[in-house]
């Protein structure tokens, strides 16, 4: 089946590091997203790992991903104000609908 | 500047009366979506596109309308509108491959009387 499951809330201090969690059922998913969204505007796709892949970084982004517990992490080193926002998780599978299955969110609080 | 619009970005109507929201995107993508976006459910994909008069139903199609006559216009046809379709509603393009980039319109948010 299809699931993806997230905390609903993180708060850091800023200059904190923050891990955002991400759990997902389907293992025949290919790609993992991270996804940003501020008030009032579209998502932004942050970045995504391919499922064969354990690690990927990105400036201050680090993706996690062990295959074998279906987690997957978002890591955003030195938080800032900015980074305060909703996160979104997605997993997507190579058949014939390229579908996004979403997570619910997780809201981020950085705390000055 | 890449991007998608979407238009109108707020609407209030009742019930039953057609309505039409307008996505473009001017990155040439051949595969658009249209997803809806309620609190604690996260989005959900109602149709999406693979190219140009190719739509196909996602996991909440009913009651919706799409099509795709031009590959920068996806529009969502709401026939007869109804208060469980009050939602915020992101229209979204993809450039699929190893360097997959997706671009999401900044959002209707749709009010059903």
């Amino acid at each position: 089946g299809e699931d993806v499951e997230q905390s609903l809330f993180l708060s850091v201090r800023e200059g904190d590091s923050s891990v955002i969690n991400c759990t997902y059922t389907d293992s025949s998913s290919t790609y993992l997203y991270w996804y940003k969204q501020e008030p009032g505007a579209g998502l932004q796709l942050l970045t995504y790992i391919f499922s064969n892949m354990d690690m990927k970084q990105d400036q201050r982004l680090t993706v996690l991903l062990n295959k074998k517990d279906k987690h997957l992490s978002l890591r955003i080193a030195d938080t800032q104000t900015g980074d305060s926002a909703i996160y979104f998780c997605a997993e997507t599978f190579m058949d014939s609908s390229y579908k996004l299955i979403f997570g619910s969110g997780t809201r981020l609080l950085v705390r000055p | 500047e890449a991007q998608v619009t979407q238009n109108p970005r707020y609407l209030i109507t009742v019930t039953g009366k057609k309505l039409t929201v307008t996505c473009s995107q001017n990155m040439n993508h051949e595969y658009m979506s249209w997803y809806r976006q309620d609190p604690g459910l996260g989005l959900r994909q109602i149709y999406y596109s693979m190219n140009v008069e190719v739509t196909d139903k996602g996991d909440v199609p009913e009651g919706y309308k799409v099509s795709r006559k031009e590959k920068r216009n996806f529009p969502l046809i709401l026939e007869s509108p109804s208060p469980n379709q009050t939602s915020l509603y992101f229209c979204a393009s993809r450039n699929l491959g190893e360097q997959e980039t997706q671009y999401f319109g900044p959002g209707t948010r749709l009010l059903v009387l």
